[in-house]
């Protein structure tokens, strides 16, 4: 069984610049996480989907970060424009509905400069 | 809301050492508790879970209790081997498995 797959793995960009990240999570997997992981801290949740439908956002940054998840299997997150403090590993995660089965992605590790 | 506390690292132990990381929580009803485990450049792995009070997680040689009445969940390995250095998280869901809520983690290194 193929895993969560993100890419791309590594990301350079400018400040003010846009960046998208994309994951595949595992199939049949209902649920859809992002998390990011800033330099030596714990990963924080950005948002999660159940199929299609952001359930939880609460904590994403609304004003320059969005994300999708089309017709409930890949999601893509965004972020325009960066800025310094982006940088960290963002994270995507999968588990079956209503139960605790996660499998995390290798994450992609944005450096804005 | 919810939260973990985990010990600072680095935590530094030779070969065959035993191994301690102590990690609390706070949380309102009965989580579920986790320990993961980051080796360097690859993402999280599950090592260990607990999901009821004086359940005992064990996965590689790794142990962890769930102790409602300190709110703990402390990470044990009786003989740890060079291989085993990485970082180790301490994590909590809440029942409805909604969102994990990681500590800070602590990095062990393993001397020969």
């Amino acid at each position: 069984e193929a895993g969560v797959v993100q890419s791309p793995r590594y990301k350079i960009i400018e400040k003010k610049q846009p960046v998208a990240f994309w994951c595949n999570p595992i199939s049949g997997h209902n649920t859809l996480y992002w998390y990011r992981q800033n330099l030596g801290q714990g990963p924080e949740l950005l948002i999660r989907y159940e199929n299609e439908e952001a359930v939880d956002d609460s904590q994403l940054p609304k004003d320059r970060f969005s994300a999708e998840r089309l017709k409930g299997v890949d999601s893509t997150l965004k972020i325009q424009p960066a800025e310094l403090g982006d940088s960290a590993v963002y994270l995507c995660a999968s588990s079956p509905r209503d139960s605790y089965g996660y499998t995390f992605g290798s994450g992609t590790r944005l450096t804005v400069v | 809301g919810n939260s973990v506390t985990q010990m600072e690292g680095p935590v530094t132990l030779s070969e065959e050492a035993f191994l301690t990381i102590n990690c609390t929580y706070t949380a309102t009803g009965y989580p579920s508790l986790f320990w993961y485990v980051q080796y360097p450049g690859e993402g999280l792995q599950l090592l260990l879970k607990a999901t009821k009070a004086d359940d005992k997680g064990s996965n590689k040689g790794f142990e962890a209790t769930y102790r409602k009445e300190t709110t703990s969940f402390h990470l044990e390995k009786g003989s740890v081997q060079v291989s085993d250095s990485a970082v180790y998280f301490c994590a909590l869901s809440d029942q409805g498995f909604q969102k994990l809520v990681f500590g800070t983690g602590t990095r062990l290194l393993v001397s020969p």
